[in-house]
């Protein structure tokens, strides 16, 4: 079984300071892990993704999340924080490596504001 | 840049009238997912399929839901009666074949909004 929890529903913090977004994960599997966005009006766009290689994870625009099994978490983190960045996210755990019946979960979404 | 396709952007229906969505995955995405978000909440995947067949539609309420892709490339979700509950985004998603990359990231189209009076 699996499944994700992102903590905080929603996260607001100012232009360029640092941004943490939590996600906690369950898998009775070695999990994939990945961190979506959707910004409104917009389609779903990967950020970044966990696949067992190296656990600190760079993404696209300056967002990185590090794996640490043994707090079963998977936080998604930026130093600066921009404007565009408002956006929500989502955190996804699948199953590694397998295609049937994959029991691909998302988390309940963080939704995250910028204060000038 | 490839990207998955959806149509239509926007759909307004009253109860119990019939809908339909289609979607066109990446070229060459085997793996092929329909999802429904509802406002405020995460994507719930509805079902799955492999090239034409489906893996997992056990989120799929089969009374009135229904998804094919019968050739394995496009695909189309259907729901008769449509029902007030309905109501919100359906995206696609695709991907490569888990099982040959590993790795299931999934590209998303930009989804139906479904809007049941």
């Amino acid at each position: 079984a699996q499944s994700v929890t992102q903590l905080d529903s929603h996260v607001s913090v100012s232009e360029g300071t640092p941004v943490l977004l939590r996600c906690n994960y369950s898998s009775s599997y070695s999990p994939s892990l990945f961190w979506y966005v959707q910004h409104p009006n917009k389609g779903l766009q990967l950020l970044l993704k966990y696949t067992s290689a190296a656990t600190l994870v760079k993404g696209i625009n300056g967002f990185e999340a590090e794996f640490k099994k043994s707090e079963t978490s998977f936080h998604l983190t930026k130093p600066s924080a921009h404007m565009s960045d408002a956006a929500e996210y989502f955190c996804v755990v699948s199953r590694a490596g397998y295609s049937s019946a994959s029991k691909i979960i998302f988390g309940s979404g963080t939704r995250l504001s910028i204060r000038p | 840049e490839a990207e998955v396709a959806q149509s239509p952007r926007y759909k307004i229906t009253e109860k119990s009238q019939a809908v339909a969505f289609w979607c066109d995955p990446i070229s060459g995405h085997a793996t092929l997912y329909w999802y429904r978000q509802i406002l405020g909440q995460g994507p719930e995947l509805l079902v799955q399929f492999q090239d034409e067949s489906v893996v997992d539609d056990s989120q799929l309420p089969k009374d009135r839901f229904s998804a094919e892709r019968l050739k394995g490339v496009d695909s189309t979700l259907k729901i008769q009666p449509a029902e007030l509950g309905d109501s919100a985004m359906y995206l696609c998603a695709s991907s490569l074949d888990p099982r040959q990359g590993g790795v299931n990231e999934q590209f998303f189209g930009p989804g139906t909004r479904l809007t049941v009076l």
